[in-house]
């Protein structure tokens, strides 16, 4: 069974610029969770989707968006570019929700800001 | 507001000891505990949970024990080996909230 992927899975950008990143969850995976991570603060949650309907939402900037599809298919897009949000962004997917089943985590896209 | 702390950034154990990864939380409507590993250029993946109605889970190698009065958790890795250098994050969740509260991760290293 295809595990969790995210694309890019490295991008260079410049201060003003917006991004996507997309990630495709497990098949059957209707729960999809995106999660920031920087040198000694962990993992920062961002939000998570079930069924194309946002569930939670982290302390990010209005900048940070997401969405997810019909197949389950999510994207993140970050605009107005900032040097403080390169970190690696993981996307990760669960059955029904990340409350009591374990997440599956993708590879990352590794977001540099110049 | 950081909910989930790992306190020591690093441990290092020579193989075949045990190490103890340590994990306080703030937030007592947290309701279920996980522990993921990660390899450099890797995603987390899922290593060990427990209930907060249980005080202890045991799989293999791995042991997770829950002190819900002192709110603290523990990884207990019996023995190390080389191949569990990684970095352990612990993790917390409630129910209803559709997310984890994650810990700043700790990077264990067994020597050999």
């Amino acid at each position: 069974k295809a595990g969790v992927t995210q694309t890019p899975r490295y991008l260079i950008k410049t201060r003003g610029q917006q991004v996507t990143l997309s990630c495709s969850p497990i098949s059957g995976h209707r729960s999809v969770s995106w999660y920031q991570q920087t040198p000694g603060q962990g993992l920062q949650f961002l939000f998570e989707y079930f069924s194309e309907t946002q569930r939670n939402k982290g302390n990010f900037p209005g900048r940070f968006s997401g969405r997810q599809f019909s197949n389950s298919r999510s994207e993140m897009n970050v605009s107005t570019l900032e040097l403080g949000d390169s970190a690696l962004y993981l996307c990760a997917s669960t059955t029904t929700g990340p409350n009591t089943g374990e997440l599956f985590f993708g590879e990352g896209s590794r977001l540099t800001v110049l | 507001d950081q909910q989930v702390k790992q306190n020591s950034p690093s441990l290092s154990v020579q193989e075949g000891r045990i190490s103890i990864l340590n994990c306080d939380y703030t937030n007592s409507m947290f309701d279920y505990f996980l522990w993921y590993k990660k390899y450099p250029a890797e995603g987390p993946t899922f290593l060990i949970s427990i209930s907060s109605i249980k005080d202890k889970n045991e799989d293999g190698r791995f042991t997770v024990f829950l002190n819900k009065s002192a709110k603290h958790l523990s990884l207990h890795i019996v023995p190390s080996q080389p191949g569990d250098s990684a970095v352990y994050f612990c993790a917390a969740s409630r129910r209803g909230d559709y997310k984890l509260s994650f810990g700043a991760g700790t990077t264990v290293t067994v020597r050999a």
